[in-house]
C-alpha cells in the first residue's frame, strides 16, 4: 500500500544531542516537505525537495537540514537540539501540481 | 507568509448539524486544498478545487471557490461526532511548487 511513514512518534532528547528524524515514501513522489507544526496552530514549511540532490529552505527559519539521496526518503537533522526546538514535526509529499499532499502522522519532539 | 485564512478560528455544532468553513486567501492560485487533522496525527487530504471550478462535491462534503472574492468554504453535512478535527485550507503560490497552509478551524460535533 502507498504510504508516507515517520520515525519516531514520539522522541524526548536534552539539549545539545544530534537528532535525525526518517521519513519515507512509497509512492514515487518527486517533491517532499518538511513542516513543523506547534499544538493547535498553523503549519510552517522548514525545508523542501523537488528530487533526487535537490532541496531548498522553506520560508520559516530553522537550524535542521534535509538530504534527499533517493526518491523515497527525505530525514531531517537536527545537530543540537534545543528546548526551542520542540514541536511536531510533519512530513509530506506530492505528484505533480495539481494533487494534494500525502502526509506522515508526525513526530512530536520534545527538547528537554 | 499565510496565504490561506480560515473563519471562523473554532466552531461547536451538534451531531447532525452542517459545518461551514470558510477561507480567504490573498493571491491567485492554481487551485485550493482542504485538509483534515485530527488531534496529534498528521493532515489528510480532503479535496482540491481547481481554479477554474466553482463547486465540488465528495460524499457528505461540498467545497465552493469564489475567485474573484479570493474565498473558499468548506460545507459538511449531517455532521457527525467523528467529523471533530481541525480543517486547513492550502493554496499554491504562483508557479505551484509550495503549498501554503492556513491556521485552521477547530470543529467540535457534540454527540
Amino acid at each position: 500500500e502507498a504510504d508516507i511513514y515517520q520515525t519516531p512518534r514520539y522522541l524526548v532528547i536534552g539539549t545539545g544531542k544530534k537528532i535525525t528524524l526518517e521519513c519515507s515514501q512509497t509512492m514515487g513522489h518527486d517533491k517532499m516537505y518538511w513542516y513543523q507544526q506547534d499544538p493547535g496552530m498553523e503549519l510552517h514549511l522548514i525545508h523542501y525537495s523537488y528530487g533526487v540532490n535537490s532541496t531548498e529552505k522553506g520560508d520559516l527559519s530553522s537550524e535542521s537540514t534535509v538530504s534527499r539521496i533517493r526518491t523515497e526518503h527525505f530525514p531531517l537533522t537536527l545537530e543540537s537540539a534545543r528546548p526551542s526546538h520542540t514541536s511536531q514535526y510533519l512530513c509530506a509529499s506530492s505528484a505533480p501540481a495539481g494533487y494534494g499532499y500525502t502526509f506522515g502522522s508526525g513526530t512530536r519532539l520534545t527538547v528537554v | 507568509s499565510q496565504q490561506g485564512e480560515e473563519d471562523p478560528q473554532a466552531l461547536s455544532i451538534q451531531e447532525g448539524e452542517n459545518a461551514t468553513m470558510n477561507c480567504s486567501y490573498k493571491t491567485s492560485i492554481n487551485n485550493l486544498q482542504w485538509y483534515r487533522q485530527n488531534s496529534g496525527r498528521g493532515l489528510v487530504h480532503l479535496i482540491l478545487i481547481r481554479s477554474n471550478e466553482r463547486e465540488k462535491h465528495s460524499g457528505r462534503l461540498r467545497v465552493t471557490l469564489d475567485t474573484s472574492k479570493k474565498s473558499s468554504s468548506l460545507l459538511i453535512t449531517a455532521s457527525r461526532a467523528a467529523d471533530t478535527a481541525s480543517y486547513f485550507c492550502a493554496t499554491d503560490e504562483g508557479g505551484g511548487f509550495k503549498t501554503i497552509f492556513g491556521a485552521g478551524t477547530r470543529l467540535f460535533v457534540k454527540a
